[in-house]
């Protein structure tokens, strides 16, 4: 495991299905991060987990959208009944410890959705 | 809240000239990283400043943190086409141990034409 892989790359629904979009984290890594990127906009926090464990959902809106990084397997961020604003790059990071100061985040190449 | 804001917001050159882009806030950070975004993937850590007034260099980029751990530069010397990226800067949140919680600016798009 390279790097932490993101999949799909891309993904297009309608407008009332579900995306679901996952993160393998790097190896040892156990803290995920979703990001996400609007057009014209900068990098927004969404949610931070770790194993079985949301940590910090802050960013991410309440309804519709939700997070799991299970025991076994990638972190999923599932988007219920998409609409055309949810349209944007999705980035997940890892990390090996709490604070990416020292460790620095290792961000995926990301999967681009588009609702139409 | 935590804004940083990012200068120029676009910039072409050409090859071989020398540039340099700019991260400020009105807050203080205990760090910032620099980023860089190619289309179609995701942000790719360049660098991490701690201490104010920190010069950090790898090759050709110059990373600078101000005195007062509220701006940063990047200064990149005989750019190359190699070079063409959205640059992000980020810094943590550091309200309630959400240190974690990184705040981008919005980027400055470089193209460099060879």
């Amino acid at each position: 495991n390279a790097g932490v892989m993101q999949n799909p790359r891309h993904l297009v629904r309608r407008r009332g299905q579900e995306a679901r979009l996952r993160c393998s984290p790097m190896k040892g890594h156990s803290h995920v991060y979703w990001y996400r990127q609007l057009p014209e906009e900068g990098l927004k926090f969404m949610v931070y987990l770790q194993k079985e464990n949301i940590i910090d959902e802050s960013g991410m809106p309440k309804e519709r959208f939700s997070a799991e990084f299970p025991k076994e397997g990638p972190s999923i961020l599932r988007i219920q009944q998409v609409v055309r604003g949810d349209s944007a790059a999705y980035f997940c990071a890892s990390s090996r410890g709490r604070y990416p100061e020292g460790y620095g985040y290792t961000f995926g190449s990301g999967t681009r959705l588009t609702v139409v | 809240t935590q804004l940083l804001e990012q200068s120029p917001q676009f910039l072409s050159i050409q090859e071989g000239e020398n540039l340099t882009v700019y991260c400020n806030s009105s807050s203080v950070f205990s760090s910032l990283q620099w980023y860089r975004q190619e289309p179609g993937e995701g942000p790719v850590l360049l660098v991490t400043v701690v201490t104010g007034g920190e010069v950090k260099k790898l090759k050709r980029l110059t990373f600078q943190f101000g005195d007062a751990r509220k701006d940063s530069s990047l200064h990149i010397t005989a750019a190359q086409p190699g070079d063409t990226g959205l640059y992000l800067c980020a810094g943590p949140g550091d309200s309630g141990g959400s240190n974690y919680k990184l705040t981008f600016g919005k980027g400055t798009l470089l193209t460099v034409n060879p």
